[in-house]
Protein backbone atom coordinates (compact mmCIF):
# COMPACT_ATOMS: atom_id res chain seq x y z
CA UNK A 1 0.00 0.00 0.00
CA UNK A 2 1.52 3.11 -0.71
CA UNK A 3 1.81 6.47 1.73
CA UNK A 4 2.41 9.92 1.37
CA UNK A 5 4.08 12.16 4.04
CA UNK A 6 4.39 15.82 4.44
CA UNK A 7 7.09 17.26 6.04
CA UNK A 8 5.71 20.64 7.27
CA UNK A 9 2.56 20.19 8.95
CA UNK A 10 2.26 24.25 9.40
CA UNK A 11 3.85 27.03 7.70
CA UNK A 12 3.88 30.97 8.28
CA UNK A 13 5.07 33.11 5.43
CA UNK A 14 4.87 37.08 4.99
CA UNK A 15 3.17 37.81 1.85
CA UNK A 16 5.42 38.00 -1.37
CA UNK A 17 7.74 35.24 -0.07
CA UNK A 18 8.23 31.83 -1.83
CA UNK A 19 6.38 28.78 -0.83
CA UNK A 20 7.57 24.96 -0.98
CA UNK A 21 5.31 22.50 0.56
CA UNK A 22 7.23 18.92 0.74
CA UNK A 23 5.48 16.03 -0.19
CA UNK A 24 6.95 12.70 -0.05
CA UNK A 25 5.26 9.26 -1.19
CA UNK A 26 6.19 5.39 -1.03
CA UNK A 27 4.67 2.86 -3.46
CA UNK A 28 6.94 0.45 -5.44
CA UNK A 29 5.18 1.27 -8.61
CA UNK A 30 4.30 4.12 -10.87
CA UNK A 31 1.89 6.54 -9.14
CA UNK A 32 -0.32 9.19 -10.11
CA UNK A 33 0.26 12.76 -7.70
CA UNK A 34 -1.97 15.47 -6.95
CA UNK A 35 -1.96 18.35 -4.83
CA UNK A 36 -5.31 19.81 -3.32
CA UNK A 37 -5.92 22.62 -1.54
CA UNK A 38 -8.79 23.54 0.86
CA UNK A 39 -10.08 27.00 1.73
CA UNK A 40 -11.26 27.78 5.33
CA UNK A 41 -14.67 26.01 5.63
CA UNK A 42 -14.38 25.09 2.21
CA UNK A 43 -14.06 21.93 0.47
CA UNK A 44 -10.97 20.57 -1.50
CA UNK A 45 -10.12 21.99 -4.81
CA UNK A 46 -7.43 20.49 -6.91
CA UNK A 47 -4.61 22.49 -7.63
CA UNK A 48 -2.88 20.23 -10.08
CA UNK A 49 -1.63 16.86 -11.00
CA UNK A 50 0.76 14.56 -12.81
CA UNK A 51 0.10 11.87 -14.43
CA UNK A 52 2.77 11.17 -17.32
CA UNK A 53 5.46 13.39 -19.18
CA UNK A 54 6.91 16.48 -18.24
CA UNK A 55 7.77 16.10 -14.45
CA UNK A 56 7.00 19.72 -13.83
CA UNK A 57 3.68 20.80 -13.84
CA UNK A 58 1.26 23.69 -13.67
CA UNK A 59 -1.79 24.34 -11.85
CA UNK A 60 -3.97 27.24 -10.72
CA UNK A 61 -3.35 30.13 -9.07
CA UNK A 62 0.30 29.89 -9.79
CA UNK A 63 1.38 26.84 -8.23
CA UNK A 64 3.52 24.15 -9.89
CA UNK A 65 4.68 21.11 -8.62
CA UNK A 66 8.13 19.19 -9.35
CA UNK A 67 7.53 15.34 -9.56
CA UNK A 68 11.04 13.76 -9.16
CA UNK A 69 11.01 9.76 -9.34
CA UNK A 70 14.33 9.29 -7.97
CA UNK A 71 13.44 11.07 -4.23
CA UNK A 72 10.16 9.73 -4.79
CA UNK A 73 8.80 13.26 -4.24
CA UNK A 74 6.33 16.01 -5.43
CA UNK A 75 7.03 19.57 -3.76
CA UNK A 76 4.53 22.12 -4.60
CA UNK A 77 5.82 25.65 -5.34
CA UNK A 78 4.84 29.16 -5.76
CA UNK A 79 7.22 31.84 -6.42
CA UNK A 80 4.78 34.71 -4.37
CA UNK A 81 2.73 34.00 -2.27
CA UNK A 82 -0.73 36.10 -1.15
CA UNK A 83 -2.57 36.24 1.87
CA UNK A 84 -5.29 34.33 -0.39
CA UNK A 85 -3.52 31.32 -0.45
CA UNK A 86 -4.37 30.67 3.74
CA UNK A 87 -5.39 27.04 3.37
CA UNK A 88 -4.68 23.62 3.73
CA UNK A 89 -2.23 21.93 1.01
CA UNK A 90 -2.97 18.08 0.97
CA UNK A 91 -0.50 15.89 -1.26
CA UNK A 92 -2.33 12.49 -2.40
CA UNK A 93 -1.40 9.76 -4.55
CA UNK A 94 -3.25 6.43 -6.20
CA UNK A 95 -1.07 3.86 -8.25
CA UNK A 96 -0.95 4.03 -12.06
CA UNK A 97 -3.66 2.53 -13.59
CA UNK A 98 -5.78 1.86 -10.54
CA UNK A 99 -8.60 4.03 -12.21
CA UNK A 100 -11.09 3.41 -9.33
CA UNK A 101 -8.70 3.92 -7.20
CA UNK A 102 -9.13 5.95 -4.22
CA UNK A 103 -6.41 8.56 -3.18
CA UNK A 104 -4.06 8.19 -0.19
CA UNK A 105 -3.73 11.97 1.08
CA UNK A 106 -1.03 13.37 3.26
CA UNK A 107 -1.93 14.85 6.59
CA UNK A 108 -1.78 18.39 4.88
CA UNK A 109 0.07 21.55 5.47
CA UNK A 110 -1.68 24.37 7.50
CA UNK A 111 -0.06 27.66 5.63
CA UNK A 112 -0.74 30.93 6.94
CA UNK A 113 0.22 33.88 4.92
CA UNK A 114 0.60 37.34 6.91
CA UNK A 115 -0.13 40.27 5.15
CA UNK B 1 -21.52 23.86 -13.67
CA UNK B 2 -21.18 20.43 -12.51
CA UNK B 3 -20.81 20.13 -8.85
CA UNK B 4 -20.99 16.85 -5.92
CA UNK B 5 -23.87 17.35 -3.58
CA UNK B 6 -24.11 16.68 -0.30
CA UNK B 7 -26.85 16.44 2.39
CA UNK B 8 -27.36 17.36 5.20
CA UNK B 9 -24.44 19.55 5.40
CA UNK B 10 -24.48 19.53 9.05
CA UNK B 11 -25.50 16.92 11.45
CA UNK B 12 -25.48 16.87 14.99
CA UNK B 13 -26.97 13.50 16.43
CA UNK B 14 -26.80 11.58 20.09
CA UNK B 15 -24.53 8.48 20.32
CA UNK B 16 -26.70 5.40 19.45
CA UNK B 17 -28.70 7.34 16.33
CA UNK B 18 -28.76 6.32 13.20
CA UNK B 19 -27.33 8.69 10.39
CA UNK B 20 -27.50 8.54 6.80
CA UNK B 21 -25.29 10.84 4.56
CA UNK B 22 -26.12 11.67 1.19
CA UNK B 23 -23.82 12.59 -1.83
CA UNK B 24 -25.01 13.21 -5.38
CA UNK B 25 -21.98 12.58 -7.82
CA UNK B 26 -21.46 14.63 -10.84
CA UNK B 27 -23.84 13.68 -13.97
CA UNK B 28 -21.95 11.13 -16.04
CA UNK B 29 -19.42 10.29 -13.52
CA UNK B 30 -19.01 6.01 -12.62
CA UNK B 31 -17.23 6.38 -10.14
CA UNK B 32 -17.97 7.46 -6.05
CA UNK B 33 -15.98 7.63 -3.21
CA UNK B 34 -16.03 8.25 0.67
CA UNK B 35 -13.50 9.81 2.25
CA UNK B 36 -13.80 11.25 6.28
CA UNK B 37 -11.45 13.39 7.23
CA UNK B 38 -10.58 14.31 11.31
CA UNK B 39 -7.97 16.08 13.17
CA UNK B 40 -5.95 13.41 14.24
CA UNK B 41 -6.14 11.25 10.81
CA UNK B 42 -6.57 13.53 8.38
CA UNK B 43 -8.32 12.35 5.43
CA UNK B 44 -9.03 8.60 4.92
CA UNK B 45 -10.94 6.83 2.38
CA UNK B 46 -13.76 4.76 3.62
CA UNK B 47 -14.83 3.15 0.35
CA UNK B 48 -15.65 3.74 -3.38
CA UNK B 49 -18.18 2.47 -5.96
CA UNK B 50 -17.57 1.88 -10.21
CA UNK B 51 -20.74 2.05 -11.64
CA UNK B 52 -22.44 1.46 -8.41
CA UNK B 53 -20.67 -1.72 -7.81
CA UNK B 54 -18.52 -1.74 -4.55
CA UNK B 55 -14.94 -2.44 -5.15
CA UNK B 56 -13.34 -1.68 -1.93
CA UNK B 57 -14.53 -0.67 1.62
CA UNK B 58 -11.65 -2.10 3.52
CA UNK B 59 -11.50 1.41 5.06
CA UNK B 60 -14.68 1.39 6.44
CA UNK B 61 -15.72 0.13 10.14
CA UNK B 62 -17.93 -1.92 9.10
CA UNK B 63 -19.84 -3.24 12.03
CA UNK B 64 -21.42 -0.09 12.34
CA UNK B 65 -21.07 1.56 8.41
CA UNK B 66 -22.27 0.85 5.49
CA UNK B 67 -22.43 2.12 1.66
CA UNK B 68 -24.80 1.68 -0.92
CA UNK B 69 -25.36 3.31 -3.95
CA UNK B 70 -29.81 2.93 -4.66
CA UNK B 71 -28.61 4.11 -8.24
CA UNK B 72 -26.28 5.89 -10.68
CA UNK B 73 -27.26 9.61 -8.91
CA UNK B 74 -27.47 8.87 -5.48
CA UNK B 75 -24.94 7.47 -2.97
CA UNK B 76 -25.07 6.84 0.76
CA UNK B 77 -23.36 6.15 3.91
CA UNK B 78 -25.25 5.24 7.03
CA UNK B 79 -23.55 4.73 10.19
CA UNK B 80 -25.58 2.33 13.02
CA UNK B 81 -25.51 3.39 16.03
CA UNK B 82 -23.54 6.01 15.71
CA UNK B 83 -20.27 7.24 18.18
CA UNK B 84 -18.54 10.05 19.35
CA UNK B 85 -15.40 8.62 18.01
CA UNK B 86 -17.55 8.82 14.42
CA UNK B 87 -17.54 12.63 14.94
CA UNK B 88 -16.07 13.89 11.60
CA UNK B 89 -16.13 15.48 8.21
CA UNK B 90 -17.30 13.32 5.57
CA UNK B 91 -16.81 13.77 2.02
CA UNK B 92 -17.91 12.11 -1.33
CA UNK B 93 -16.26 12.88 -4.28
CA UNK B 94 -17.00 11.15 -8.07
CA UNK B 95 -15.09 10.77 -11.43
CA UNK B 96 -15.10 9.73 -14.63
CA UNK B 97 -13.37 6.41 -14.90
CA UNK B 98 -12.97 5.20 -18.66
CA UNK B 99 -11.98 1.54 -20.07
CA UNK B 100 -11.22 0.96 -23.59
CA UNK B 101 -7.37 1.59 -22.60
CA UNK B 102 -7.74 -0.37 -19.71
CA UNK B 103 -8.53 1.39 -16.39
CA UNK B 104 -7.74 5.06 -16.33
CA UNK B 105 -7.85 7.92 -14.07
CA UNK B 106 -9.90 11.33 -14.20
CA UNK B 107 -9.47 14.07 -11.40
CA UNK B 108 -12.19 13.49 -8.23
CA UNK B 109 -14.42 16.32 -7.93
CA UNK B 110 -15.09 16.49 -4.07
CA UNK B 111 -18.54 17.56 -2.50
CA UNK B 112 -19.14 19.88 0.52
CA UNK B 113 -18.52 17.62 3.13
CA UNK B 114 -21.44 16.55 6.06
CA UNK B 115 -19.70 18.02 9.29
CA UNK B 116 -21.13 15.21 11.53
CA UNK B 117 -21.25 15.98 15.68
CA UNK B 118 -22.25 12.79 17.68
CA UNK B 119 -22.26 13.88 21.44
Amino acid sequence: AQSVSQHNHHVILSEAASLELGCNYSYGGTVNLFWYVQYPGQHLQLLLKYFSGDPLVKGIKGFEAEFIKSKFSFNLRKPSVQWSDTAEYFCAVNREGGGADGLTFGKGTHLIIQP
Amino acid sequence: DARVTQTPRHKVTEMGQEVTMRCQPILGHNTVFWYRQTMMQGLELLAYFRNRAPLDDSGMPKDRFSAEMPDATLATLKIQPSEPRDSAVYFCASGLTTAGQGVSYNEQFFGPGTRLTVL
